[in-house]
C-alpha cells in the first residue's frame, strides 16, 4: 500500500533562517506531489506541484521554492523565513487525478 | 473549474444525519464533484465524489440534483470524530495535472 511521509513534524525557526521540508511517497512509481499550506485559520493555499522530477509549477509567487530530486521526493525550501512563513506545510500525491492523499503535515512557527 | 459555494458552518446532533450542501451552478458537463474532509490539525482525507448519480460509501453518501447545480453531502449518523471542516470542489477528473484547488468548506460540529 501506498504511504507518505513528511518531517519534520514541528519546527520553531527565526526569521531570516533557512528551511528545509521533506516528503517522500512509498508503493507508487512518478505520483503527483504537491505542497499546500494552511495559515492559522485560513484555508488550505497550493503553493508549488510537481508531475515529474525536475518539473515544478509553482502556485503563488513568494519566499519558498520547491525541488523534485528523485520520483518520489519533494522538498520545500526558503532561503530567508519571513514571519508570514508561519503555517501548517501539507505533502499530497495523487496518481488518479482528484484522489488526493496528504501526508500528517509540518507546523512551522516563524518567530 | 467551476466555483463552489458552502455555508460557512453547521451545527449537527451527535447521532443524527448531518447534511452538508453545495453549490456549484456553473458546473460543466465533465466535471465531478468531490468531497474532503480536513479534522484539525491534520492533512485533508478524500470523502466521496461523484458526477451525475448519487454514490455511496462506507464513509458518506452524495445526493447530487438533476441538473447538477447543488449536492449535498449526507453523514448518515455523525459521530464526535466527525467535527471538521468540509470542502466541496468541482474540476474534471483524469485531464492532466491540474492540482485540486481548495476553498474555505464548511466547518461541521458534532455535539453530543
Amino acid at each position: 500500500s501506498q504511504t507518505i511521509h513528511q518531517w519534520p513534524a514541528t519546527l520553531v525557526q527565526p526569521v531570516g533562517s533557512p528551511l528545509s521540508l521533506e516528503c517522500t511517497v512509498e508503493g507508487t512509481s512518478n505520483p503527483n506531489l504537491y505542497w499546500y499550506r494552511q495559515a492559522a485559520g485560513r484555508g488550505l493555499q497550493l503553493l508549488f506541484y510537481s508531475v515529474g522530477i525536475g518539473q515544478i509549477s509553482s502556485e503563488v509567487p513568494q519566499n519558498l521554492s520547491a525541488s523534485r530530486p528523485q520520483d518520489r521526493q519533494f522538498i520545500l525550501s526558503s532561503k530567508k523565513l519571513l514571519l508570514s512563513d508561519s503555517g501548517f506545510y501539507l505533502c499530497a500525491w495523487s496518481v488518479v487525478y482528484g484522489e488526493l492523499f496528504f501526508g500528517e503535515g509540518s507546523r512551522l512557527t516563524v518567530l | 473549474d467551476a466555483k463552489t459555494t458552502q455555508p460557512p458552518s453547521m451545527d449537527c446532533a451527535e447521532g443524527r444525519a448531518a447534511n452538508l450542501p453545495c453549490n456549484h451552478s456553473t458546473i460543466s458537463g465533465n466535471e465531478y464533484v468531490y468531497w474532503y474532509r480536513q479534522i484539525h490539525s491534520q492533512g485533508p482525507q478524500y470523502i466521496i465524489h461523484g458526477l451525475k448519480n448519487n454514490e455511496t460509501n462506507e464513509m458518506a453518501s452524495l445526493i447530487i440534483t438533476e441538473d447538477r447545480k447543488s449536492s449535498t453531502l449526507i453523514l448518515p449518523h455523525a459521530t464526535l470524530r466527525d467535527t471538521a471542516v468540509y470542502y466541496c470542489i468541482v474540476r474534471v477528473a483524469f485531464t492532466g495535472n491540474t492540482p485540486l484547488v481548495f476553498g474555505k468548506g464548511t466547518r461541521l460540529s458534532v455535539i453530543a
